[in-house]
């Protein structure tokens, strides 16, 4: 199976400052073919299901505020929070979608300072 | 708007069956891929299995191999999954999860069943 590891596992960000969480697989997710990475970044606050915010690596899902962003590729990625609000307080999540075995990163709990 | 309901959690004891269903509405049931994630009390995500839309095809974690089988019934719109020889590990938030549009991403989620394993 492909290993996801995240880091760091938890942060702690100022209001209004950046957050930014890496994401790492053990194998590249990158499909030539097409160009296009096979992954995916949640976030899911206390006590609800988790939320997709970003899929392809880089595309925003519909609705999500565009302070979210995520950029990498191969086996390198990043979720970032350009301007950290008290709703973004969350465990953030990467998950794989290129093997058959989704796996995902063992999440990543972001706080505020 | 999508939905996805789980039913069918409660507490088995070891070695013991269980039955999770999902009932979905709001999009077109017989077009999307299924999964189910599970998520261990005050742990990560785990994938367990997923679902092609025609029914075709379906994978498994290492974790439930042999033990879980994912169906479904386009029909009813629904997705199952059977859960037999149950361990105390199992406990868990069993969430339903419908693919994406363009790809195997997790787009929608349910709001979870607990399963719990336990004499």
């Amino acid at each position: 199976d492909i290993v996801m590891t995240q880091s760091p596992d938890s942060l702690a960000v100022s209001l209004g400052e950046r957050a930014t969480i890496n994401c790492k697989s053990s194998q590249s997710v990158l499909v030539s073919s097409n160009n296009k990475n096979y992954l995916a970044w949640y976030q899911q606050r206390p006590g609800q299901p988790p939320k997709l915010l970003i899929y392809w690596a880089s595309t925003r899902e519909s609705g999500v505020p565009d302070r979210f962003s995520g950029s990498g590729s191969g086996t390198d990625f990043t979720l970032t929070i350009s301007s950290l609000q008290a709703e973004d307080v969350a465990v953030y999540y990467c998950q794989q979608y290129y093997s058959t075995h989704y796996t995902f990163g063992q999440g990543t709990k972001l706080e505020i300072k | 708007e999508v939905q996805l309901v789980e039913s069918g959690g409660g507490l088995v004891q070891p070695g013991g069956s269980l039955r999770l269903s999902c009932t979905a509405s709001g999009f077109t049931f017989s077009t999307y891929e299924m999964n189910w994630v599970r998520q261990a009390p005050g742990k990560g995500l785990e994938w367990i299995s997923y679902i092609r839309s025609s029914g075709s095809t379906v994978y498994y974690a290492d974790s439930v191999k042999g033990r879980f089988t994912i169906s479904r019934d386009n029909a009813k719109n629904s997705v199952y999954l059977q859960m037999n020889s149950l361990r105390a590990e199992d406990t868990a938030v069993y969430y339903c999860v419908r693919g994406g549009e363009s790809g195997s991403y997790s787009a929608c989620w349910g709001q979870g069943t607990l399963v719990t394993v336990s004499s």
